[in-house]
């Protein structure tokens, strides 16, 4: 699976748009970007997926570069319960498991 | 809640012990997957099941083994602990491989 790059960590202001931004430039004609987030030492939480088109659900958005090979997670309006590691996965259709890598650590401040 | 159910939540033991730890997955996912996660580390892939079936192994000790029962569930027996051992240990679960895989909330593995 092709490797990610993402900043170590950023802050945001809560209620404001959250942009986390991931670096995929291997990435392969069959491989999705994932996006989960773990919040102190709970299970890590699926969040969003996605292939070449943006996509949006009800937690976030994501939205992938024409090259594909960068995308970002955006979560509109941050709140202090959105304080977790965010991780961006590449994985091929088929993969066997989920390579996390150290994430992006998003500290939502008041 | 990711459908996915661990038990138990922690687990204090001595070095030297055995522990089973149990995960059953969400309703009508085929995969099971383990992962460990210890402070100094991130979450690394243990080993993944399919219908029963070895399908994928990771950083897994020999000391560690798994299995998914007819049923599905699965568990993951820890033996001759160590006080590495120590650490999260995650069960996940998907449809089938290549899927969206969930994950439970953890047990938590404390060696003494």
């Amino acid at each position: 699976d092709a490797k990610t790059t993402q900043p170590t960590s950023m802050d945001c202001a809560e209620g404001r748009a959250a942009n986390l931004p991931c670096n995929h430039s291997t990435i392969s004609g069959n491989e999705y970007v994932y996006w989960y987030r773990q919040i102190h030492s709970q299970g890590p939480q699926y969040i969003i997926h996605g292939l070449k088109n943006n996509e949006t659900n009800e937690m976030a958005s994501l939205i992938i570069t024409e090259d594909r090979k960068s995308s970002t997670l955006i979560l509109p309006h941050a709140t202090l319960r959105d304080t977790a590691v965010y991780y961006c996965i590449v994985s091929s259709t088929g993969a066997n498991n989920l390579f996390f890598g150290t994430g992006t650590r998003l500290t939502v401040i008041p | 809640d990711s459908g996915v159910t661990q038990t138990p939540k922690h687990l204090i033991t001595a070095t030297g012990q055995r522990v089973t730890l149990r995960c059953s997955p969400r309703s009508g996912d085929l995969s099971v997957y383990w992962y460990q996660q210890s402070l100094d580390q991130g979450l690394q892939f243990l080993i993944q099941y399919y219908n029963g079936e070895e399908r994928a192994k990771g950083n897994i000790l020999e000391r560690f083994s798994a299995q998914q029962f007819p049923d599905l569930h699965s568990e993951l027996n820890l033996s001759s602990l160590e006080l590495g051992d120590s650490a999260l240990y995650f069960c996940a679960s998907s449809l089938t491989s290549g899927n969206t895989i969930y994950f439970g909330e953890g047990s938590w593995l404390t060696v003494v």
